[in-house]
């Protein structure tokens, strides 16, 4: 199996702030790597694909980088809409998911 | 516009089978993937399978022996049945639809080969299912 780990768990951000969540996979999955949001009591949201290909719909203001092992998911200024809980997930080889970053309101 | 939606038992005993469907509306489940995805306190979020309206399937390895999907498209709708379940199978149960990448490489020795990727883009809403005698 394909372990994933997120980096930090909880961030606290306030409107305006560049946010940055970093996602690790346990050995390499080239580009194979999604983002989602999810709020509570809600479905998870697709933001992102093949590591930095945004979902259409999406703000320009959501991107990613990086490939392998390493990867990031950048809102380059949060808005209000965007206190959620962020997850990344692996589909290289089955699929699995990381254990999710939460971003909350400084 | 395309809408997923969960259904079926919110409570079911140990030892015995989850049933749920999923049924899709504002679209054809013609050349469609359908995935099952759970979400726990203590597991996060889990990917259990994805099946295809032509009926192949791949379902994660450490559910397969208790996992069966299947799909009927005259009523676009696809199910799924966890057998001899636990209270570790208490969740939220999400279909959603899975979109395919294909990437084809050349074989040295002639001839190609083919390569599938699948994520989720379309979620339905999720249904909670506890197992409790």
């Amino acid at each position: 199996d394909i372990q994933m780990t997120q980096s930090p768990s909880t961030l606290s951000a306030s409107v305006g702030d560049r946010v940055t969540i970093a996602c690790r996979a346990s050995q390499s999955i080239s580009r194979w790597l999604a983002w989602y949001q999810q709020k509570p009591g809600k479905a998870p949201k697709l933001l992102i694909y093949k590591a930095s290909s945004l979902e259409s719909g999406v703000p320009s203001r959501f991107s990613g980088s990086g490939s392998e092992t390493e990867f990031t998911l950048t809102i380059s200024s949060l808005q209000p809409d965007d206190f959620a809980t962020y997850y990344c997930q692996q589909y290289y080889s089955f699929s699995s998911f990381g254990p999710g970053t939460k971003v909350d309101i400084k | 516009q395309l809408q997923l939606q969960e259904s079926g038992p919110g409570l079911v005993k140990p030892s015995e089978t989850l049933s749920l469907t999923c049924t899709v509306s504002g679209g054809s489940i013609t050349n469609y993937y359908c995935s099952w995805i759970r979400q726990s306190a203590g597991k996060g979020l889990e990917w259990i399978g994805h099946i295809h309206t032509s009926g192949s399937m791949r379902y994660k390895p450490s559910l397969q022996s208790r996992v069966a999907m299947s799909v009927d498209t005259s009523n676009n709708r696809f199910s799924l049945k966890l057998s001899a379940v636990t209270a570790a199978d208490t969740a939220i149960y999400y279909c959603a639809r899975a979109r395919e990448e294909i990437v084809v490489e050349s074989a040295a020795l002639g001839g190609d080969y083919y390569y599938y990727f699948y994520y989720m883009d379309v979620w339905g809403t999720g249904t909670t299912v506890t197992v409790s005698s």
